[in-house]
C-alpha cells in the first residue's frame, strides 16, 4: 500500500530538549516536504526537499532542521524545541504528472512542547 | 505572496443540504486540488484539476476551475454527515523554486443528521 508513515504519532516534550520525527515514503517520490498546521493558520511548509542532499527553506523554517540522506526519508529534527513549536506535523510526499499534482500526507504529529 | 482564501472559513448544514464552498486568489494556477481532512488524520486528495473551465464530479461532489484559473469551488449535492471535515483547496503555480504548492486555510464542515 502506497503511504507516507510518520513516527510518533503523539509527543509531549520539554523545552530544549531535541527531537526527531521521522517520515519514510514508499513511493519512490523525489519531492517530500514537511508542514505544521495551526488554527487559524492553515498548513505553512517548513522546509521541502526535491531530491536526495538537496533541502531547502519553506515558509516557516526557524527552529527546525531536516536532512535526505536517502529518497524515502525525510526527517524532522528540533535541536532546541520551543513551547511556540506546539503543533500538528505533517510530512507529504508529492507526485507531478500530466493530471497535475498530488501530496500524499502522512497521518500527522501532535506535538506538545512545555 | 501568493495567497489562496478559502470561504466560508466554516459551515453547519443539516443533512440533505447542499452548499457551495470556494477557493480565490489572485494568482493563476497550473492545477488546483482539493483535499478533505479528517480530525487527526491527514489531508486527502479528492481532485485535481488543471484545465480552465474545467468540471469534475466525484458522486455527490462537483469541482470546478475557474477560465482564468485563479479560482475553484467544491459543491456537494445532499450532504450527509460522512462529509463532515476540513476541505483544503491548494495551488500548484508555474516554475518557482518553493514547492509551488500552496494551501488554502480550509473549510470546515460540519454536517448534522
Amino acid at each position: 500500500e502506497a503511504q507516507v508513515t510518520q513516527n510518533p504519532r503523539y509527543l509531549i516534550t520539554v523545552t530544549g530538549k531535541k527531537l526527531t520525527v521521522t517520515c519514510s515514503q514508499n513511493m519512490n517520490h523525489e519531492y517530500m516536504s514537511w508542514y505544521r498546521q495551526d488554527p487559524g493558520l492553515g498548513l505553512r511548509q517548513i522546509y521541502y526537499s526535491m531530491n536526495v542532499e538537496v533541502t531547502d527553506k519553506g515558509d516557516v523554517p526557524e527552529g527546525y532542521k531536516v536532512s535526505r540522506k536517502e529518497k524515502r526519508n525525510f526527517p524532522l529534527i528540533l535541536e532546541s524545541p520551543s513551547p511556540n513549536q506546539t503543533s500538528l506535523y505533517f510530512c507529504a510526499s508529492r507526485r507531478t504528472g500530466m493530471s497535475g499534482t498530488e501530496a500524499f500526507f502522512g497521518q500527522g504529529t501532535r506535538l506538545t512542547v512545555v | 505572496t501568493q495567497l489562496l482564501e478559502q470561504s466560508p472559513q466554516f459551515l453547519s448544514i443539516q443533512e440533505g443540504e447542499n452548499l457551495t464552498v470556494y477557493c480565490n486568489s489572485s494568482s493563476v494556477f497550473s492545477s488546483l486540488q482539493w483535499y478533505r481532512q479528517e480530525p487527526g488524520e491527514g489531508p486527502v486528495l479528492l481532485v485535481t484539476v488543471v484545465t480552465g473551465g474545467e468540471v469534475k464530479k466525484l458522486k455527490r461532489l462537483t469541482f470546478q476551475f475557474g477560465d482564468a484559473r485563479k479560482d475553484s469551488s467544491l459543491h456537494i449535492t445532499a450532504a450527509q454527515p460522512g462529509d463532515t471535515g476540513l476541505y483544503l483547496c491548494a495551488g500548484e503555480s508555474y516554475g518557482g523554486s518553493q514547492g509551488n504548492l500552496i494551501f488554502g486555510k480550509g473549510t470546515k464542515l460540519s454536517v448534522k443528521p
